[in-house]
């Protein structure tokens, strides 16, 4: 299994700013997921964080709006950067094993005002 | 397209079975997961299908019928506690450890 930690677990942040999110995990792991869930809808993948490269995002989503970092195997960051209120949601980090199982950091609770 | 369909809610009596259908076309397939959802939390893995067949983990059993693009997840014995929204996600061959999610049944058990 694998423990996530996200920090931080919640923020209201004003139009226009950015935030960054980190993510920690407790054990070195190759595959590491961004996810964007907004209320009452189901997880959409943001990107795949890769370790010593650039990330690869998912149609819809771009490094300059969500520039993201994995210096090594066991953390990673997401910025949310000149943030709107459409930006309002839960921002998850996920792992996946080799096994194929797939942990979910606790979230991150987004508000843009 | 990519598609993936689950009813949107379902309720239940403790105590009671209920089954939760997923449906699903997506671009490849390596397995079909179900995962558990309680309100302001993240999610956490129940089960999962690689071939087609039944599968049960205590309370939980899911299916698959790779063929007919369904599977279900069947929850025996209800409990207050079950009470959370449940994820149907396919593995997809896009690349390795890339999930799609359908948009969750929440299930409601009632006493």
């Amino acid at each position: 299994s694998a423990v996530i930690s996200q920090k931080p677990s919640r923020d209201i942040c004003q139009r226009g700013t950015s935030l960054t999110i980190q993510c920690q995990v407790d054990s070195q792991v190759t595959m590491m997921f961004w996810y964007r869930q907004q209320p009452g809808q189901s997880l959409t993948l943001i990107a795949t964080a890769n370790q010593g490269s650039e990330a690869t995002y998912e149609s819809g989503f771009v490094i300059d709006k969500f520039p993201i970092s994995r210096p090594n195997l066991t953390f990673s960051t997401l910025t949310v950067s000149n943030m709107s209120p459409e930006d309002s949601s839960i921002y998850l980090c996920s792992v996946v094993l080799e096994t194929y199982e797939q942990y979910f950091g606790p979230g991150t609770r987004l508000t843009v005002t | 397209g990519q598609n993936i369909d689950q009813p949107t809610e379902m309720t239940a009596t403790e105590g009671a079975i209920v089954q939760i259908n997923c449906t699903y076309q997506t671009s490849g397939f390596n397995g079909l997961f179900w995962y558990q959802q309680h309100a302001g939390e993240a999610p956490t893995f129940l089960s999962y299908n690689v071939l087609d067949g039944l599968e049960e983990k205590g309370r939980f059993s899911s299916f698959l019928s790779r063929s007919k693009g369904y599977s279900y997840l069947l929850l025996k014995e209800l409990q207050m506690k079950d009470s959370a929204s449940y994820l149907c996600a396919v593995l997809t061959t896009d690349s390795w450890g890339k999930f799609q999610f359908g948009a969750g049944t929440q299930v409601v058990v009632t006493p």
